[in-house]
């Protein structure tokens, strides 16, 4: 009841091209996802968050769109670029209990 | 503004050595954060502290102690390393839970031989 289930493992997409990572978790007293974007050797940096009162949230080139019925939330990238290429990260938390996903692997290519 | 720091970035210990990892943020944050993070298995909490004082068991906290020396600094120590702890582990802080944006340090490659 405390997992967040990350899919797929690894991606890769041409460059244009929409990217989409899928994330499912367990638990309903979850109230806020973000999502993390980590470039090889950094630690892992905020891209985006959504909290479970809204369905959709935009930010730039990131769209997470959210599904509380179906505890499942996604990350879209809209024309995607070479840079995006780094591993991704959703997480479930509240308070101070935060669960992250395994992790997405996203090449983009040129 | 440095944001969150570590040190070390690498080190290399042999099975029962003890070291401690150290990190420091100076953005004033309540919270602080221990992660370890291995392939596959994205990032683990092992401990974390909501505000100077207090510490609290993360997901993973066998083998491990900390320390909220202050409100800036939050050290990790392990007692007696063994292989399985061979990772790499990220320190973060955030206002004040984990609900606020988690700022996460440059992180420390650990290899327990």
């Amino acid at each position: 009841q405390q997992q967040v289930k990350q899919s797929p493992q690894s991606l890769i997409v041409q460059k244009g091209g929409i990217p989409i990572i899928n994330c499912a978790y367990e638990n309903t007293a979850f109230d806020y996802f973000p999502w993390y974007q980590q470039f090889p050797g950094k630690g892992p940096a905020l891209l985006i968050a959504i909290r479970p009162d809204v369905s959709e949230k935009k930010e730039g080139r990131f769209t997470i769109s959210f599904n509380k019925s179906a505890k499942q939330f996604s990350l879209h990238i809209m024309d995607s670029q070479p840079g995006d290429s780094a591993t991704y990260f959703c997480a479930a938390s509240r308070n101070d209990k935060i669960i992250f996903g395994k992790g997405t692997r996203l090449h983009i290519l040129p | 503004n440095a944001g969150v720091t570590q040190t070390p970035k690498f080190q290399v210990l042999k099975t029962g050595q003890s070291m401690t990892l150290q990190c420091a943020q100076d953005m004033n944050h309540n919270s602080m954060y221990w992660y370890r993070q291995d392939p596959g298995m994205g990032l683990r909490l092992i401990y974390y502290s909501a505000s100077e004082g207090t510490t609290d068991k993360g997901e993973v906290p066998n083998g491990y102690n900390v320390s909220r020396l202050n409100k800036r600094e939050f050290s990790l120590r392990l007692e007696s390393a063994a292989p399985s702890q061979t990772s790499v582990y990220f320190c973060a802080s955030s206002l004040s839970s984990s609900t606020d944006t988690q700022y996460f340090g440059p992180g420390t490659r650990l290899t327990v031989l």
